[in-house]
């Protein structure tokens, strides 16, 4: 397995403003994901941070509201732009094994005022 | 369009009983189905796993039953315990997409002591 952290685990914004939200992984790994949770709700995959090229984004998901980097194999970055109230939900990462098994980070609760 | 139906919502058992949680899918591609345990506040937590060669598979007191035929899969949790108290989801995917998962909406599981 895979140990993940992300950071901030929390934050509260105001609406308009951007947060980024960081990915750490102990290991090199090829795959890495960025989910959404809305509070009670399943997971939603919003995009596969590949390393050296731009994000892979799922339907209902664009570049330019949840920017991604990722920079080497062991880190991403997911940013929020300009943030409404509707972005008020729990982001995660998590990162894929060669085994096809998916871990997660702690996840990120963000509040949008 | 929902790719995995999970049921029920919810489930409240007495310690010691066996609850069961359903999964079924539609996509014949998918052939890689993790089970995860989420607590408030944590990210989900990879469970056990299955893949469509076997019918069954155990780790500890949590089991996945798998039917190919019928596109269904469940997680029995023996001799249950208040600390199995969780919300589990149910995944499916094809590996050839390098872990690209659709998560069922969730079972909410209480365990009465």
């Amino acid at each position: 397995s895979a140990v993940i952290s992300q950071k901030p685990s929390r934050d509260i914004c105001q609406r308009g403003t951007s947060l980024t939200i960081q990915c750490q992984v102990d290991s090199q790994v090829t795959m890495m994901f960025w989910y959404r949770q809305q509070p009670g709700q399943s997971l939603t995959l919003i995009a596969t941070a590949n390393q050296g090229s731009e994000a892979t984004y799922e339907s209902g998901f664009v570049i330019d509201k949840f920017p991604i980097s990722r920079p080497n194999l062991t880190f991403s970055t997911l940013t929020v732009s300009n943030m409404s109230p509707e972005d008020s939900s729990i982001y995660l990462c998590s990162v894929g094994t060669e085994d096809y098994e998916q871990y997660f980070g702690p996840g990120t609760r963000l509040t949008v005022t | 369009q929902q790719q995995v139906k999970q049921s029920p919502q919810s489930l409240i058992v007495q310690k010691g009983g066996i609850p069961i949680i359903n999964c079924a899918y539609e996509n014949t591609a998918f052939d890689y189905f993790p089970w995860y345990q989420q607590f408030p506040g944590k990210g989900p937590a990879l469970l056990i796993a299955i893949r469509p060669d076997v019918s069954e598979k155990k780790e500890g007191r949590f089991t996945i039953s798998f039917n190919k035929s019928a596109k269904q899969f469940s997680l029995h949790i023996m001799d249950s315990q208040p600390g199995d108290s969780a919300t589990y989801f149910c995944a499916a995917g094809p590996r050839d997409t390098g872990n690209q998962f659709y998560f069922g909406t969730g079972t909410s599981l209480t365990v009465i002591p």
